[in-house]
């Protein structure tokens, strides 16, 4: 299986800075189809899990324009431009290229 | 909108029985493959089982694989999930979510806690 390792597991963020959360994967994440199916989620507390980003960089509707994916092959990141209250929460990444999909362990961000 | 709303959690007894059911609206269930996912109280998420746009194929976790079955009535636009032989360590939120390749919906969740 393909594993998800998430880094830093607490990050800490004075409001109006900037955040950035790295993903890296056990394989390359490209696809035969030459899609990388690489997702980020955000969960708020007592929320459910909502999608931010997908396919590596796609920002879902409704999404702020401050949140940006970036990466590739392995190596993947999910940055906050400039932090606000709302974002506090739990962010994973999760890989759909290869069955079994696969979650990060989550990166907890908390306003300093 | 797109919806996905869960229901039929609950507090159970180790070896007991529990069904899950997940209603769409807001897209053409029947053409889209559905997941069960799990989070453990103050744990991250794990995939727990999957079924194809037509249920002709279902997977699933080790970890459930023999107790659990997933199933889905598309005239009903449901997902369901019966879990049996339930296990101290099977406490946790269920999602359903939406797509095999996007997970772009999830719903609210239902708490299942076994406990004796």
């Amino acid at each position: 299986d393909v594993v998800m390792t998430q880094s830093p597991l607490s990050l800490p963020v004075t409001l109006g800075q900037p955040a950035s959360i790295s993903c890296r994967s056990s394989q390359s994440l490209v696809h035969s189809d030459g899609n990388t199916y690489l997702n980020w989620f955000q969960q708020r507390p007592g929320q459910s899990p909502r999608r931010l980003i997908y396919k590596v960089s796609n920002r879902d509707s409704g999404v702020p324009d401050r949140f940006s994916g970036s990466g590739s092959g392995t190596d993947f990141t999910l940055e906050i431009s400039r932090v606000e209250a709302e974002d506090v929460g739990v962010y994973y990444c999760m890989q759909l290229t290869y069955w079994p999909p696969s979650f990060g362990q989550g990166t907890r961000l908390e306003i300093k | 909108q797109v919806q996905l709303v869960e229901s039929g959690g609950g507090v159970v007894q180790p070896g007991g029985s529990l069904r899950l059911s997940c209603a769409a609206s807001g897209f053409t269930f029947s053409n889209y493959g559905m997941y069960w996912v799990r989070q453990a109280p103050g744990k991250g998420l794990e995939w727990v089982a999957f079924i194809l746009f037509d249920g002709s194929n279902k997977y699933y976790a080790d970890s459930v694989k023999g107790r659990f079955t997933i199933s889905r009535d598309n005239s009903k636009n449901t997902l369901y999930l019966q879990m049996n032989s339930l296990r101290v360590e099977d406490t946790a939120v269920y999602y359903c979510a939406k797509d095999r390749w996007n997970f772009d919906c999830w719903g609210q969740g239902t708490l299942v806690t076994v406990s004796s």
